[in-house]
């Protein structure tokens, strides 16, 4: 178990163009999120994933935003057009399940999204 | 609608003093879990405790104690004898019951900064 790791830790892009996140959750965690904090703020839901299926997206989720988990393992978060108002860090986490000790989230180090 | 309140932006306390960070939940559902999490300054979001909604009974680990009452819709967490160590940010958080939703929705964090 080598808990949740986000690529990459950082990111410095120009308004305009696309980014793309990569998570990998633990490895038995067949339920993935997406979360977006900004400064001062707690993290806001953005989508969420069990196995390969993405079962909510929230209204921050714009049409710009797609997230895909192709094979339910790794995940991906892609922004295309990036504007100023995207820059966050953007967190991954995951869960075994919703049933009691599998109830908790486990979050990766975030990915932090700077854009110009 | 499912919210969770952190009135206190900013706590400074003086090392060894005690310090309560305050949490109030909304949720129409009958069972749900209560957590803290903790963000130091690294970044990532480590779990504290995990509560659910018929277990009102308090619980302490080592410095950390945490009161759930059901009736104030509160669910407050106490550090005793606080360490450098504590400084933080500490995000209480909602989720909604087994098996249903699958939403964490978090406060907006208390800052706890330790004096040494």
């Amino acid at each position: 178990d080598t808990g949740v790791s986000q690529d990459p830790r950082h990111k410095i892009t120009k308004r305009g163009q696309n980014v793309t996140f990569r998570c990998d959750p633990i490895s038995e965690h067949n339920r993935l999120y997406w979360y977006r904090q900004t400064l001062g703020q707690g993290p806001e839901f953005l989508t969420y994933f069990q196995n390969e299926a993405q079962l909510e997206k929230s209204r921050l989720l714009s049409d710009r935003f797609s997230a895909e988990r192709p094979k339910g393992s790794f995940s991906t978060l892609e922004i295309q057009r990036t504007e100023q108002g995207d820059s966050a860090m953007y967190l991954c986490a995951s869960r075994r399940g919703t049933r009691g000790n599998e109830n908790v989230l486990t979050f990766g180090a975030g990915s932090r999204l700077t854009v110009l | 609608a499912q919210k969770v309140t952190q009135a206190q932006t900013e706590i400074s306390v003086v090392e060894k003093e005690d310090v309560t960070l305050d949490c109030v939940y909304e949720t129409r559902d009958t069972t749900y879990y209560l957590f803290w999490y903790k963000q130091p300054p690294s970044g990532e979001l480590v779990f504290l405790i995990r509560r659910n909604s018929f277990d009102e009974q308090n619980e302490i680990s080592g410095r950390y104690s945490w009161n759930f009452q059901k009736s104030t819709s509160s669910f407050n967490f106490t550090i005793t004898a606080s360490q450098v160590v504590d400084s933080a940010v500490y995000f209480c958080a909602l989720s909604e019951a087994e098996g249903t939703g699958n939403q964490f929705y978090f406060g907006t964090g208390t800052s706890l900064t330790v004096i040494p």
